[in-house]
């Protein structure tokens, strides 16, 4: 299995809403990343994930929550969004020690 | 801080044309470099890559050289289809601290005509 899936494709929310987004992979990869993408632009990192231990975070706005239960899985909390914060979010994954990043095909979330 | 700089775009060409996209990188240690595609509505596809000087990378008729003397990475291909219109990211890799991080150029919106 070499692939990074996230979950929902889509997603609407309001202003008032909490919602979360979802990443999984099952490659035995100890690093996992959060990424913004706006159209056109390239991805803007978020969060990193090693080992289970947030290790950076891009000086991203509290509204949004990273999670990283376990080894395969990530989360991306939700709350308060803005209208500005509508994008694709992208999850990755790579293995210590080596270059190779999986993407995933990422959520395209719109706030209304 | 590393990072690449990609050829401004966006590039329209005929179909069987011939395709270079600049890429060069500024880095600190011996990167990665790589070339992501992302066609419309798609997530990021990782077309090829080079982890060392000289390598060549090559997918689906597509190519990128590691130079290291002039610090570049540039994509090409012989022939284009209607079917490689997408946004070409440019990017390199280095260790940061306990992980890896990504650095990708600004994309390079191609559209192919018939």
């Amino acid at each position: 299995d070499t692939e990074v899936t996230q979950t929902p494709k889509h997603l609407v929310m309001g202003m008032t809403n909490k919602k979360s987004l979802k990443c999984e992979q099952h490659m035995g990869h100890r690093a996992m990343y959060w990424y913004k993408q706006k159209a056109k632009k390239p991805p803007e990192l978020m969060f990193v994930y090693s080992y289970e231990k947030l290790s950076i975070n891009e000086s991203v706005p509290s509204r949004f929550s990273p999670e990283c239960p376990n080894s395969s899985l990530l989360n991306l909390h939700l709350h308060a969004l803005q209208p500005e914060d509508s994008a694709l979010y992208l999850c990755a994954s790579s293995q210590s020690g080596t270059p190779l990043f999986f993407f995933g095909p990422g959520t395209r979330l719109t706030v209304l | 801080g590393d990072s690449v700089t990609q050829m401004e775009g966006p590039v329209t060409l005929s179909e069987e044309a011939f395709l270079t996209i600049n890429c060069t990188y500024t880095a600190t240690g011996y990167p990665s470099l790589f070339w992501y595609v992302q066609y419309p509505g798609e997530g990021l596809q990782l077309l090829l890559k080079a982890t060392k000087a000289d390598d060549k990378g090559s997918n689906k008729g597509f190519e990128a050289t590691y130079r290291k003397e002039t610090t570049s990475f540039h994509l090409e291909k012989g022939s284009v289809q209607v079917s490689d219109s997408a946004v070409y990211f440019c990017a390199l890799s280095e260790r940061s601290g306990s992980a890896r991080q990504l650095t990708f150029g600004s994309g390079t919106q191609l559209t192919v005509l018939p």
